[in-house]
């Protein structure tokens, strides 16, 4: 079974404080995916990575940073944490173009 | 990125067949059509995808419109545990730049009754 953990269920964080969000594959697979879920607008795509040291912007990046120095771990960095940016985040990774498969999600809370 | 069109809600009675319905008129000929869904308090899963031919899995089936216009995801015989968001999604697999994105719209509320 592909197994996509992430180390938070749930978190709280103070404004201004840097914050790590951790996600993990088993599945030796190339890609990974940092998206954000809010109410009202979906699932959105902060970024990616298709490789080893390499990372692409998606939909809103801003206010974040991404990490990827081994193939199954993918960091999402809020480098000064906002209370926008109060979500749902979601981690996924995939094989090329195969099936996208996502971790259970951190709830983060920025007070 | 292509367009999807799916209606916000559809209900069903337990053990019968649903059809959730998906609009893309301007599909391109390398776009292929998945299905995702969400259940409560979970991150998505993969259910279907297809390209121009119909589809079957152990979840679902995929109708795909002969102008690929349209696609209909077909639920067999719903359960309670199918209550969940269904997102229908383009993605340009055949083109080589989609690095597996996917772009997730608002999709259909599914709920089932007993």
């Amino acid at each position: 079974d592909v197994k996509v953990t992430q180390s938070s269920r749930y978190l709280v964080k103070r404004t201004g404080e840097k914050v790590f969000l951790e996600c993990v594959q088993d599945m030796d697979h190339e890609n990974m995916f940092w998206y954000r879920q809010d109410p009202g607008l979906g699932l959105r795509l902060i970024y990616f990575s298709y490789d080893v040291k390499m990372k692409e912007k998606g939909d809103i990046p801003e206010g974040y940073s991404v990490s990827r120095e081994k193939k199954e771990r993918f960091s999402l960095i809020l480098e000064s944490a906002s209370t926008n940016q109060t979500s749902m985040y979601l981690c996924a990774s995939s094989l090329n173009v195969g099936e996208q498969y996502f971790g259970p999600g951190t709830r983060l809370t920025v007070t | 990125d292509a367009k999807t069109t799916q209606p916000n809600s559809m209900e069903s009675n337990e053990e019968e067949p649903v059809h959730l319905p998906c609009n893309h008129s301007t599909i391109s000929g390398t776009d292929y059509i998945h299905w995702y869904r969400q259940l409560p308090s979970q991150g998505p899963e993969y259910v279907i995808h297809g390209l121009t031919s119909n589809v079957n899995n152990r979840m679902a089936s995929l109708a795909i419109a002969e102008d690929r216009k349209s696609s209909t995801l077909i639920l067999h015989r719903a359960t309670l545990r199918d209550a969940a968001v269904y997102y229908c999604i383009l993605r340009d697999d055949a083109g080589g730049t989609s690095y597996g994105k996917l772009t997730f719209g608002q999709g259909t509320i599914l709920t089932v009754h007993p």
